[in-house]
């Protein structure tokens, strides 16, 4: 019953590749965020959605793609996977107002 | 623009010693001002939050402080146990719900 569940855990793959990392939530939360949070734990926010729609889309190379289904669901999908895209991708999500904010366990990219 | 400092980057007390840990942010509209606590290969966990129309609140061992007009918000543990060992993060919430973090705070708690 984790509240904000990513997978997988670990990816490791080659440069070139396309992968994509998964995120569920079962808490009713209407926004979710992927954070990417680098070799020195700095958190950066990527993207949020609300209901479905996108939110906030940082200065993120345009090889990130996020996916929403459904309010439930926010994948990421990563296309030419770079040397520099190795980080831990952090799923969150928060009902609003406040934004309490809660996260899932990471998914820990290496590209080789 | 929006953007949260945080300090020190590292900070090491003795155990059941205070700890302090300080952030400014750059937008007045922001009104929320969450903590959080990562333990190492651990996700990110939400210990304690305030809103901007509340001064300071506390919660056993730890407090927080925002002072409004000189956009200053501050983390306090007291009496630190060696579980407190951990990066801390501040961060501040903007419109549209976009949570922006801190660089993070290393807190070693030593024996």
């Amino acid at each position: 019953d984790t509240a904000v569940s990513q997978t997988p855990k670990y990816l490791v793959t080659q440069m070139g590749n396309d992968k994509s990392i998964k995120c569920e939530q079962n808490l009713g939360h209407d926004t979710m965020y992927w954070y990417k949070q680098d070799s020195k734990k700095f958190l950066k926010i990527m993207f949020s959605y609300n209901n479905k729609e996108l939110i906030i889309n940082e200065t993120v190379p345009n090889r990130f793609s996020p996916k929403s289904p459904d309010k439930a669901h926010l994948n990421l999908h990563i296309n030419s996977l770079e040397l520099g895209d190795s980080a831990v991708y952090f799923c969150a999500s928060s009902r609003g107002a406040p934004p309490r904010a809660f996260f899932g366990q990471g998914t820990r990219l290496t590209v080789v | 623009g929006e953007n949260v400092e945080q300090h020190p980057s590292t900070l090491s007390v003795q155990e059941g010693d205070s700890a302090v840990i300080k952030c400014t942010y750059s937008d007045s509209a922001s009104n929320y001002f969450p903590w959080y606590k990562q333990e190492l290969g651990k996700r990110p966990q939400l210990i304690i939050d305030i809103r901007s129309n509340v001064g300071e609140k506390k919660d056993q061992r730890i407090a927080v402080t925002l002072n409004k007009t000189a956009k200053h918000f501050s983390l306090h543990i007291t009496e630190t146990q060696p579980e407190d060992s951990a990066v801390y993060f501040c961060a501040a919430g903007y419109r549209d719900d976009k949570i922006i973090f801190g660089k993070g705070t290393r807190l070693h708690i030593l024996p």
